[in-house]
């Protein structure tokens, strides 16, 4: 069974430029989960997604970060401009949906996109 | 709320020697814990989950963790360290349900020849 695809592993852009990753979660999955994880520290949710419908976005720095996930599946997570403080290793992360009867709160993750920030 | 803490960024022990990794937590309902290690370069990977079934939990690699409500603590161990588990360490508590997983900082593990 395949994981969770993230792309692109790294990416090295100019402040203020545009940037965007993107995420397939596993299949069958209703839950994607965007986290940030600074150097050092542990991810921390950027947005939840369950299905097509983001629940959960209190985290996510509206004024530059945005998200989608068309229908309910692949989702991308864009930052324009992207600033200095932005470089990380960007998380997708997809579980059964929240809320099930057999839902623990596993997460499966990707392998992550580090962005650096010049 | 949840909450994790986890005590040391930083672990040094000796090849063959006990690990132990600190997790203390704080939820207002009964907490799902889990540890997932994140090798270099890679994405998380779960080692273990307590789900309220039995309090000693165990995972791959030869790790286990104990739940112990009394301290609010699900502590990492593992009898015998190997060079390969050099690594990072994140617990975490969810709720039933899987709403919203919290993590820790995390700790590094260093295995020394």
């Amino acid at each position: 069974e395949a994981g969770v695809v993230q792309s692109p592993r790294y990416k090295i852009i100019e402040k203020k430029q545009p940037v965007a990753f993107w995420c397939n979660p596993i299949s069958g999955h209703n839950t994607l989960y965007w986290y940030r994880q600074n150097l050092g520290q542990g991810p921390e949710l950027l947005i939840r997604y369950e299905n097509e419908e983001a629940v959960d976005d209190s985290q996510l720095p509206k004024d530059r970060f945005s998200a989608e996930r068309l229908k309910g599946v692949d989702s991308t997570l864009k930052i324009q401009p992207a600033e200095l403080g932005d470089s990380a290793v960007y998380l997708c992360a997809s579980s059964e949906a929240s809320g099930g009867p057999t839902n623990t709160g596993e997460l499966f993750f990707g392998e992550g996109s580090r962005l650096t920030v010049l | 709320a949840q909450s994790v803490t986890q005590l040391g960024s930083h672990v040094s022990v000796s090849e063959g020697a006990l690990v132990l990794l600190r997790c203390n937590y704080s939820s207002s309902v009964p907490p799902y814990l889990f540890w997932y290690v994140q090798y270099p370069n890679q994405g998380l990977q779960l080692l273990l989950k307590y789900t309220s079934a039995a309090t000693l939990v165990k995972g791959i690699n030869g790790f286990e963790a104990e739940f112990k409500k009394s301290e609010t603590s699900f502590h990492l161990t593992k009898p015998s360290a190997h060079m390969s588990d050099a690594a990072e360490y994140f617990c975490a508590v969810s709720r039933l349900g899987g709403f919203k997983t919290i993590f820790g900082a995390g700790t590094r593990l260093f295995v020394k020849a």
